[in-house]
């Protein structure tokens, strides 16, 4: 039962276009979500998170949306670059139950960005 | 700028053998989170720990699979006769206080355990 979907296991791009990685969730009582980058041989960083109060987030080039609706998230990346080549994966929790550290991660989306 | 560290970085088992993965939180944080990362999978939840309590056990296979967390000291994630499904990457977490709310956990760089 994957309650956290990343249906795209890869996605490459050109430099300096834009990233687009896309997440599902089943689980209606999740309200916090994040996004980490990992590396090969490295720990997940955390890159951008959204409450679900919120439909968009921007950080710098990388910008998350949210459609509750749809239990649907996306991350943007714009311009794409190089060293963006990484395994993304979409987490969600539920922030309000008192479990807020049992994150549920997707299986990743690999992005290339070619140069 | 020490971050969540953890040892070793890659150990390697034959069957039956007892894994021992550590786990040294960042400095003044008291709660430890492990994960596992199965091939081909996203990160799962295992076990919540402050010092010297399991709080949260609830992702942690019932057998062969016991962590500590001692008042001095790393954590210890402890494999038991390990078999090889339990070939994975384990990820460590830690933070100062009980997570707060949209407070995101930061890994280390995890151990990679392989059984032969």
């Amino acid at each position: 039962d994957q309650q956290v979907k990343q249906n795209s296991p890869s996605l490459s791009v050109q430099e300096g276009r834009i990233s687009i990685l896309n997440c599902d969730y089943t689980n209606s009582m999740f309200d916090y979500f994040l996004w980490y980058k990992k590396y090969p041989a490295e720990g997940p960083t955390f890159l951008i998170s959204i409450s679900s109060i919120k439909d968009k987030n921007e950080d710098g080039r990388f910008t998350v949306f949210l459609n509750k609706s749809a239990k649907h998230l996306s991350l943007h990346i714009v311009p794409s670059q190089p060293g963006d080549s990484a395994v993304y994966f979409c987490a969600a929790v539920q922030d309000s139950g008192g479990s807020n550290y049992k994150l549920t991660f997707g299986k990743g989306t690999l992005l290339t960005v070619n140069p | 700028n020490a971050g969540v560290m953890q040892n070793p970085r890659h150990l390697v088992r034959r069957r039956g053998q007892e894994a021992r993965l550590r786990c040294s939180p960042m400095k003044g944080h008291s709660h430890v989170y492990w994960y596992r990362q199965l091939p081909e999978e996203g990160l799962k939840f295992m076990v919540y720990l402050q010092k010297e309590n399991i709080i949260d056990e609830s992702g942690m296979p019932k057998e062969r699979f016991s962590a500590e967390f001692p008042k001095e000291g790393p954590s210890i994630l402890r494999i038991q006769q390990v078999v090889r499904g339990d070939s994975a990457a384990y990820f460590c977490a830690s933070s100062r206080t009980s997570t707060a709310r949209g407070s995101p956990l930061h890994f280390g760089n995890g151990t990679r355990l392989t059984v032969t």
